[in-house]
């Protein structure tokens, strides 16, 4: 069963940076996946396609200060020069036939 | 730009039924395919259904398969999603979002619409 674990929460300074983990299934370390942020009171946005070889491709619009990389079956989303409007839940999502899987979501605190 | 928007949520008494309605524009409505999910209230994201580009293939989750119904108007870039038997755990924001596929990411989701079921 395909399955995405993230920690609950993490948190860093204004400007300082913070890498977020989403770990894959055993069976599934070569799935890609995305990173959506969610704000509060706001829908989804999407942030990147995170394939397993390290590669990424983000969305519209989305800052230089989210980047993406891979080991194994860990999936990670850094956000650098951490802003207050960084603080949201991030969810990482993978897709097998016939449904989308989301993780646990992160909760990031600006401090 | 893309825009999704939702509507039709409402409260409603267990057991009741909803349509919910996502109004597309600005991309080609029938070259993606769409899904709703949702997120109760204090929990996480949790996909629901998802319609292929063209309505040939649908799938559901288990917790909904039989009492939830996805659709789409290619004509009208809408999609609909008919929930019934509704429960209290039904309660959530209901979100429209598209993919390129079935095996590709999310990636635009509207703004949502609150499904309050009352006991």
């Amino acid at each position: 069963q395909l399955v995405l674990t993230q920690s609950p929460s993490a948190s860093a300074s204004l400007g300082a940076s913070v890498k977020l983990t989403c770990t894959l299934s055993s069976g599934h370390s070569s799935s890609a996946i995305a990173w959506h942020q969610k704000q509060p009171e706001k829908g989804p946005r999407y942030l990147m396609n995170l394939n397993s070889d390290g590669t990424y491709i983000k969305g519209h619009g989305i800052p230089d200060r989210f980047s993406g990389s891979s080991s194994g079956a860990e999936r990670y989303l850094t956000i650098s020069n951490l802003q207050s409007e960084d603080e949201a839940d991030y969810y990482c999502q993978t897709w097998g036939t016939g449904s989308y899987v989301f993780g646990t979501g992160t909760k990031v605190t600006v401090l | 730009q893309v825009q999704l928007v939702e509507s039709g949520g409402d409260l409603v008494k267990a057991g009741g039924s909803l349509r919910l309605s996502c109004a597309a524009s600005g991309f080609i409505f029938s070259d993606y395919y769409m899904s709703w999910i949702r997120q109760a209230p204090g929990k996480g994201l949790e996909w629901v259904s998802y319609i292929s580009s063209r309505g040939g293939m649908i799938y559901y989750s288990d917790s909904v398969k039989g009492r939830f119904t996805i659709s789409r108007d290619n004509a009208k870039n809408s999609l609909s999603l008919q929930v019934s038997s509704l429960r209290a755990e039904d309660t959530a924001v209901y979100y429209c979002a598209r993919a390129r596929t079935g095996l590709a990411p999310i990636d635009y989701w509207g703004q949502g619409t609150l499904v309050t079921v009352s006991s």
